[in-house]
């Protein structure tokens, strides 16, 4: 079975703090993802990275960044962090178009509150 | 880039009835379709995916039908029971190359009364 890990399920931090999410998965899988959920806007794509240094911009990728230096983690990072970045956040990893199945893999997710 | 809309964004069926949650997407070159099954405090779990080859699949008590002229695709529950309680969401995406993100539709609350 595929294990998506993230390191926190709840986390508070203060308006301006920096901010690390940590996800790891255990499939040696090339591809992997960080959305944002909020309630009515259903799951939307932040940052995604093909492969170890590599990182695009999903769909809101403002006030955010990412880093891929081992192929088994990908950590997403407020430089900043604001009210409006409240939310849970949930890491995904898949395998390269291809191979196996087109699926990805969730992880539990990180419910980030910042006061 | 991708839209993609779903509706209802609530459905109530009673147990036992049939459940549909129709989707439409704006990118005619999106050719993977899966739908996610979350439950309450857990993370999306895929339960069906269709690729733009096919029009139809089934497993067991679920179908996806997809329209590729229409660009809609839709999932079908039948003989709901409560464990199918949900919310589910559709996404859309391109495949082939690089690492394409999915693109959600906002979600439905699937609620199956007793």
């Amino acid at each position: 079975d595929v294990k998506v890990t993230q390191s926190s399920r709840y986390l508070v931090k203060r308006t301006g703090e920096k901010v690390f999410l940590e996800c790891v998965q255990d499939m040696d899988h090339e591809n992997m993802f960080w959305y944002r959920q909020d309630p009515g806007l259903g799951l939307r794509l932040i940052y995604f990275s093909y492969d170890v240094k590599m990182k695009e911009k999903g769909d809101i990728p403002e006030g955010y960044s990412v880093s891929r230096e081992k192929k088994e983690r990908f950590s997403l990072i407020l430089e900043s962090a604001s009210t409006n970045q409240t939310s849970m956040y949930l890491c995904a990893s898949r395998a390269p178009p291809g191979r196996a199945k087109n699926i990805q893999y969730f992880g539990a997710g990180t419910r980030l509150s910042v006061l | 880039g991708e839209n993609v809309e779903q509706h209802p964004s609530t459905l109530s069926v009673q147990e036992g009835d049939s459940a549909v949650i129709k989707c439409t997407y704006s990118d005619s070159a999106s050719n993977y379709f899966p739908w996610y099954k979350q439950e309450l405090g857990k993370r999306p779990q895929l339960i069906i995916d269709i690729r733009s080859n096919v029009g139809e699949k089934k497993d067991q008590r679920i179908a996806v039908t997809l329209n590729k002229t229409a660009k809609h695709f839709s999932l079908h529950i039948t003989e709901t029971q409560p464990e199918d309680s949900a919310v589910y969401f559709c996404a859309a995406s391109i495949t082939g190359g690089g690492a394409d993100g999915l693109t959600f539709g906002k979600g439905t609350h699937l609620i199956i009364q007793p």
